[in-house]
C-alpha cells in the first residue's frame, strides 16, 4: 500500500514568487491535513480537506491556501512568498471514523526562500 | 501555537538504557499521541492514548497520560540506535479536528 506521496521533496524560490505543493493521500484516506514545520515555531496547523471542502483552518494569513480534489489529492499554494515561509510542510491523511484522528504524514516537500 | 512543551528538549542516551519524555498540554482532549521524525522527514505514529486511559503499552513503549495534570510521559526501554529521532506529542482538542503538537524531544541514543 502506497504511503502519501508529497511533490516536490526540494524547492527553491524567491520572495514575491508563489508555489504549489502537491499531496497524494494514501487510497481510500479522504481526509488530508497540511502542517508547516519550522525550527522557530514548531510543526503548526494549516489547514484540513475532506471531500474536496475545508473543514478546518489554522492561523495562517489569507497568502495560504489549499484544495482538495474529488480524487482526495490535495493542492496547498502559498502566494507572495516572504523568506518566512522557509519550512518543511508536511501533508498527513487519515481514515474516516474511528481512526480519523491518527495520520499517516508525507515525507515532506522542503521550500527555501530567498 | 504549539499546545505545550515538552521536556527535555533534548536527551542523550546509552544504547540499552530507558528514555522518558515528558509532555505538558493545556486544553481538554479527546486523546493524546506520540510521533516519530527522523531528521527532517515526515511523523510517524507511534501510540494513541484516549482520555479515559491512563496507561498503555506497545512493544517497547509505554505511555502514561494524567489528565488533571495535563500531562503525559513515554517510556522507552532499552533504547536502540534506531530510536534516535525527535518525539512529538499531539494532542486533539475537544472542540477542533487538528492535532496540536509539542515542541518536541530530540532524543540520541548512542551505540
Amino acid at each position: 500500500k502506497a504511503g502519501v506521496t508529497q511533490t516536490p521533496r526540494y524547492l527553491i524560490k524567491t520572495r514575491g514568487q508563489q508555489v504549489t505543493l502537491s499531496c497524494s493521500p494514501i487510497s481510500g484516506h479522504r481526509s488530508v491535513s497540511w502542517y508547516q514545520q519550522t525550527p522557530g515555531q514548531g510543526l503548526q496547523f494549516l489547514f484540513e480537506y475532506f471531500s474536496e471542502t475545508q473543514r478546518n483552518k489554522g492561523n495562517f494569513p489569507g497568502r495560504f491556501s489549499g484544495r482538495q480534489f474529488s480524487n482526495s489529492r490535495s493542492e496547498m499554494n502559498v502566494s507572495t512568498l516572504e523568506l518566512g515561509d522557509s519550512a518543511l510542510y508536511l501533508c498527513a491523511s487519515s481514515l474516516p471514523g474511528e481512526r480519523a484522528n491518527v495520520l499517516t504524514f508525507g515525507a515532506g516537500s522542503r521550500l527555501t526562500v530567498l | 501555537s504549539q499546545q505545550g512543551e515538552e521536556d527535555p528538549q533534548a536527551l542523550s542516551i546509552q544504547e540499552g538504557e530507558n528514555a522518558t519524555m515528558n509532555c505538558s498540554y493545556k486544553t481538554s482532549i479527546n486523546n493524546l499521541q506520540w510521533y516519530r521524525q527522523n531528521s527532517g522527514r515526515g511523523l510517524v505514529h507511534l501510540i494513541l492514548i484516549r482520555s479515559n486511559e491512563r496507561e498503555k503499552h506497545s512493544g517497547r513503549l509505554r505511555v502514561t497520560l494524567d489528565t488533571s495534570k495535563k500531562s503525559s510521559s513515554l517510556l522507552i526501554t532499552a533504547s536502540r540506535a534506531a530510536d534516535t529521532a525527535s518525539y512529538f506529542c499531539a494532542t486533539m482538542d475537544t472542540g477542533r479536528r487538528a492535532l496540536t503538537f509539542g515542541s518536541g524531544t530530540r532524543l540520541q541514543v548512542q551505540p
